[in-house]
């Protein structure tokens, strides 16, 4: 149990459908956030929350929409996306943002778009 | 354009031997490197770390090294055991927004 726990582990879903990511930490961290890892390519950072405050990244399309109810949780809502979003989707959380800490990743989200 | 690279995909290593992997980096901000450890569906875990004010951490059969002017970080394992086969990311911090991440050096260890 790493204490970061994604669900689902496996999404397959249609370029239609809206679908939610969903990341739950219970180590009092309060940073968390989205990375995306496509085949041969880095894990390239998304979205950064700190104290549930949003740090816009401009370079991810808007149909990927995050949301930080309280900060231990962490939803990535999807829609209409393509073929080419398909990846692994890793949630972390540190203990605050930018600080020498190590992140702790959840296992992640396999995502498959039809 | 990368700014952590790990240039090899792979590397394969006899067990009890070091195995050596490489991380180069472009962006002279960078004040903070970390390695990850990651096995298929799991998420990366912490491996070890080292601040750009030191040139060398050692933490049991893990040690990285850091070389400032050649912007070069290195990880020894040694000696390499069959559980250490997994992927390697090497990442870089360099300001308040998250780490940047390499490609990864999947390790194998060879009986």
């Amino acid at each position: 149990e790493t204490g970061v726990t994604q669900t689902p582990r496996h999404l397959v879903m249609g370029m239609t459908n809206k679908k939610s990511l969903k990341c739950e930490q219970h180590l009092g961290h309060n940073a968390m956030y989205w990375y995306k890892q496509s085949a041969k390519k880095p894990l390239e950072l998304m979205f950064v929350y700190s104290l549930e405050e949003r740090v816009e990244n401009n370079s991810v399309p808007s149909r990927f929409s995050p949301e930080c109810p309280n900060s231990s949780h962490l939803f990535l809502h999807l829609h209409t996306l393509q073929p080419e979003d398909s990846a692994l989707y890793l949630c972390a959380s540190s203990q605050e943002r930018g600080l020498d800490y190590g992140y702790t990743f959840g296992s992640g989200t396999r995502l498959t778009v039809v | 354009d990368q700014q952590v690279k790990q240039n090899s995909p792979s590397l394969s290593v006899q067990e009890g031997r070091i195995s050596i992997l490489n991380c180069d980096y472009t962006n002279s901000m960078f004040d903070y490197f970390l390695w990850y450890k990651k096995y298929p569906a799991e998420g990366p875990t912490f491996l070890i770390s080292i601040s750009s004010i030191k040139d060398k951490n050692e933490d049991g059969r893990f040690t990285v090294f850091l070389n400032k002017s050649a912007k070069h970080l290195s990880l020894h394992i040694v000696p390499s055991q069959p559980g250490d086969s997994a992927v390697y990311f090497c990442a870089a911090r360099g300001g308040a927004d998250g780490l940047t991440f390499g490609k990864g050096t999947h390790l194998i260890i060879q009986p």
